[in-house]
């Protein structure tokens, strides 16, 4: 089967860094997104990592090991506003995502 | 429009009754999907269209659920009868082309469904 495993909750200082691992287990690979979820809001697209390696943006990086099965995403600098729920996922087909259950972010200042 | 539209926002209904849900996705948007989610769990994938067919409607949970869209724009999410394991939140996105490229959709705010 397809699936992907993200840790339910995450617990981070504000000011701090935090990273959101994820594996997946996929037939036929062609990407891992990233997206953020405010409660009560829309997934919002963060990024997609398609080849091995780490993509930056802003205070924001995703990275990528397709030989592991495993990604993560990187949050420098905490802010409040940073706590959402962050989920992966990964293209089943070219129009099908698969995701994950979910990364609850929680912040303390 | 700017962005994914859904309406309504909220409905509440009676269980028994049908309720119909709309997106208006981003103009020029071929692809359309629409997804459910329950209280602080994941997404779950109903079905997708390519303009105005729906190659994949695996994802529709029973025979009461259907959906339909029109002139490759609007779509309508159809619940008949509904039961209260349909309260949720259900998701519209959109997006150019298909995921395998780029893993980007675009979310409207979702229709949150209660049925009493």
């Amino acid at each position: 089967g397809q699936s992907l495993e993200q840790p339910s909750e995450v617990t981070a200082v504000e000011g701090a860094i935090v990273q959101i691992n994820c594996t997946y287990q996929t037939s036929g690979f062609y990407g891992l997104s990233w997206y953020q979820q405010h409660d009560g809001g829309a997934p919002t697209f963060l990024s997609y990592n398609a080849l091995d390696g780490l993509e930056e943006t802003g205070r924001f990086s995703s990275f990528l090991s397709r030989s592991d099965s495993y990604g993560y995403l990187l949050l420098q600098e905490l802010q409040m506003k940073d706590s959402a729920s962050y989920f992966c996922a990964v293209p089943r087909s070219n129009y099908q995502l698969i995701w994950g259950a979910g990364t609850k972010l929680i912040i303390k200042p | 429009g700017a962005g994914v539209s859904q309406s309504p926002s909220n409905k509440v209904t009676e269980k028994g009754k049908d309720v119909e849900l709309r997106c208006d996705p981003i103009s020029g948007h071929t692809a359309l999907y629409w997804y459910r989610q329950s209280l602080g769990q994941g997404l779950e994938f109903l079905i997708y269209f390519q303009g105005n067919s729906a190659p994949d409607k695996s994802g529709l949970p029973s025979d009461r659920f259907s959906a339909e869209r029109t002139g490759g724009s609007v779509s309508t999410l159809t619940i008949q009868r509904t039961q209260q394991e349909d309260s949720a939140v259900y998701l519209c996105a959109s997006s150019r082309s298909g995921t395998q490229n780029t893993g980007e959709l675009f979310f409207g705010e979702g229709s949150r469904l209660t049925v009493l």
